[in-house]
């Protein structure tokens, strides 16, 4: 069974302080790993896809890596319209199915 | 596009009562998707479909019925409502069938069901 953990539960950030956010992971088989961006009230949006340890991706002031066994979301600087909940999710074996972790709330100060 | 849409945005049920969510695709994506987000609990399948025509058990079924009516809609059905399920229900769509190397979920805005 796939498993995702994701933490720290909860961040705070004052804008401009760079951190890190962590998605551990165990699949058989990875055959992707997902980050999504979810706003209060509003479904998750897809930020970014990773297959494959060593895989970076970067996106304004977001930068997701993967290892075999986890996954970064780097924050770099911070602003207060980055304050949203975090979602990782993997995929694997032949079906469609993703599983979800649980989420990190990053709340970020001016 | 309007990407993924749901129907209805709130409702509030009787325990008891019954109920279909409704969900829309524009994408023209092979797969669909229903979870419930609960608080600390995160996004939990209910049920999918791979594919027109097909539809398979997802986490947490009990209680919950579903129609792949055609390749842009996925219904959602509470034959008798219970507290417990009381929750936000998202509708997502990827597909998977075409790129399985590349299958990221969209999902629509969500349901919020609340039963008393």
């Amino acid at each position: 069974e796939d498993q995702v953990t994701q933490s720290p539960e909860a961040l705070r950030l004052q804008e401009g302080e760079s951190s890190s956010l962590n998605c551990s992971y165990t699949v058989s088989g990875l055959r992707g790993l997902f980050w999504y961006r979810q706003d209060p009230g509003k479904g998750p949006e897809f930020l970014f896809t990773l297959y494959s340890a060593g895989e970076e991706k970067e996106k304004e002031r977001l930068k997701a890596t993967l290892t075999k066994k986890e996954s970064f979301l780097h924050i770099t600087a911070p602003k207060p319209e980055d304050s949203a909940t975090y979602l990782c999710a993997v995929g694997s074996g032949a079906n469609s199915k993703l599983t979800f972790g649980k989420g990190i709330t990053l709340s970020v100060r001016p | 596009n309007a990407g993924v849409t749901q129907t209805p945005k709130f409702q509030v049920l009787k325990t008891g009562q019954s109920m279909t969510l409704q969900c829309a695709q524009d994408m023209n994506h092979n797969s669909m998707y229903w979870y419930r987000q609960d608080p600390g609990m995160g996004l939990r399948l209910i049920y999918y479909s791979a594919s027109e025509g097909t539809t398979d058990k997802g986490e947490v079924p009990n209680g919950y019925n579903v129609s792949r009516l055609n390749k842009r809609e996925f219904s959602l059905r509470l034959e008798s409502a219970a507290p417990s399920q009381t929750s936000v229900y998202f509708c997502a769509s990827s597909e998977w069938a075409a790129r399985p190397s590349s299958y990221e979920q969209y999902f629509g805005p969500g349901t919020r069901l609340t039963v008393t």
